[in-house]
């Protein structure tokens, strides 16, 4: 059973904090990405990563950074806190080259930013 | 730019009815279409598409692709209470080099289930 997991699932912080959302996955996955889901906006992609090491941009990266040192952690960085960066933050991992394609979900950090 | 849109967004019935789903795409490098079912917290995988014309079906859910026109539906027959939830509809597109895809969502259906 796969499994993904995120280091909190409720987050408040202040406007000009750093923040780090860690996600984990133990299916040696290769590709990891980083969605924040909004009411009406649904999923949208913050950054995605498809090895070790190596990141693309996805459709809303602005303000956000990310980090693969290890196969299985994907961590977002938030280097400044905004209070238009309150969401909800899913992370998701998917392995290459099977018939399957399906991303495997983690619970989700609501990030509130004050 | 790559889009997806799904209609409606919103949905009430009341139980034993059927409701259909619309999942329209418009994405460079088709590979896939993904439905997944979210409830309160992360979404769970129901299908995936990547032939038209070919139903895949999973109890009361069923759905198919239709790649010329660029659409795909989702149905649920017989509707519970428990089948409320938001229907979320990805498209996959290949990204550079052949490396995989990416996923594009659309904004999710709610569909609200009465007893």
């Amino acid at each position: 059973d796969v499994k993904v997991t995120q280091s909190s699932r409720y987050l408040v912080k202040r406007t000009g904090e750093k923040v780090f959302l860690e996600c984990v996955q133990d299916m040696d996955h290769e590709n990891m990405f980083w969605y924040r889901q909004d009411p009406g906006l649904g999923l949208r992609l913050i950054y995605f990563s498809y090895d070790v090491k190596m990141k693309e941009k996805g459709d809303i990266p602005e303000g956000y950074s990310v980090s693969r040192e290890k196969k299985e952690r994907f961590s977002l960085i938030l280097e400044s806190a905004s209070t238009n960066q309150t969401s909800m933050y899913l992370c998701a991992s998917r392995t290459l080259g099977t018939s399957g394609n399906e991303q495997f979900f983690g619970p989700g950090t609501r990030l509130t930013v004050l | 730019e790559d889009k997806v849109v799904q209609s409606p967004l919103s949905l009430v019935v009341h139980e034993g009815d059927t409701v259909t789903l619309n999942c329209s795409y418009e994405v460079t490098n088709f590979r896939s279409l993904l439905w997944y079912k979210q409830e309160k917290k992360a979404p769970t995988f129901l299908f995936m598409l990547t032939s038209s014309g070919i139903e895949k079906k999973s109890g009361r859910l069923s759905s198919i692709l239709d790649k010329k026109e660029l659409f795909s539906i989702l149905n649920i027959t017989a509707t519970q209470t428990g089948d409320s939830a938001v229907y979320l509809c990805a498209v996959g597109g290949l990204l550079p080099d052949n490396y995989g895809q990416n996923f594009v969502f659309g904004p999710g259906t709610r569909l609200s289930v009465l007893p």
